[in-house]
């Protein structure tokens, strides 16, 4: 089975500075025939659901702030938010899809407000 | 705008099936390229997909819940449900159901969520 694993567990950042957040896959997730990575980022808010932020390892899902990015390749993604605001204090959960039916998060990495 | 409504009861005996049904509105359950799947979370931890059906009637489980989870929808009804039988206290979770791209005739990343809802298997 494929293990998704994100590090760190939490982080703490300074309004406006920069969050970086980091998922590994056990096997790659790149689908060689059209070159697309099967990893998507979500961003959950206490006491909501998941929203989807980003898919494709690296396009952003309509209306999320370009201050969310996606990158990576193969195994390893990053999930970064170059200006850390309040309103993204959440958990951020990274997700493979292309080894399905079985689709697999992370474990969740924790962002609050230094 | 797309919306999914999670129903059922909030508590269930162990032992007992817990049941589920998934609401669609704002759009059609019926349209091709998407799968619509059961995403559970247990109290103060990650999400464990359960499983995904499309309109047809094709369905994928986590094989982690073997023969206990059966998905069905009823396209009438635009709905589709979770039934997970023999439940224990290890069930208690938040359950949402969730819409997902379809790619290749399998289901992929998840764009639409029901708010959630908490089911507590207890005696």
């Amino acid at each position: 089975d494929i293990v998704m694993t994100q590090s760190p567990d939490s982080l703490a950042v300074s309004l406006g500075e920069r969050a970086t957040i980091n998922c590994k896959s056990s096997q790659s997730v790149l689908f060689t025939s059209n070159n697309k990575n099967y990893l998507a980022w979500y961003q959950q808010k206490p006491g909501q659901p998941p929203k989807l932020l980003i898919y494709w390892a690296s396009t952003r899902e309509s209306g999320v702030p370009d201050r969310f990015s996606g990158s990576g390749s193969g195994t390893d993604f990053t999930l970064t938010i170059s200006s850390l605001q309040a309103e993204d204090v959440a958990v951020y959960y990274c997700q493979q899809y292309y080894h399905t039916p079985y689709v697999t998060f992370g474990p969740g990495t924790k962002v609050d407000i230094k | 705008q797309l919306q999914l409504q999670e129903s059922g009861p909030g508590l269930v005996k162990p032992s007992e099936t817990l049941s589920l049904t998934c609401t669609v509105s704002g759009g059609s359950i019926s349209n091709s390229g998407y799968f619509w799947g059961w995403i559970r979370q247990p109290p103060g931890r990650g999400l464990e997909w359960i499983g995904s059906i499309y309109y047809s009637g094709i369905t994928y489980y986590n094989s982690s819940f073997k023969s206990r989870v059966t998905l069905s929808v009823d396209t009438s009804k635009n709905q589709f449900s979770l039934q997970l039988s023999s439940v224990t206290a290890a069930d208690t979770a938040v359950y949402y159901c969730a819409r997902q791209w379809e790619q290749y005739q399998l289901p992929r990343h998840l764009d639409y969520w029901g708010q959630g809802t908490l089911v507590t298997a207890s005696s």
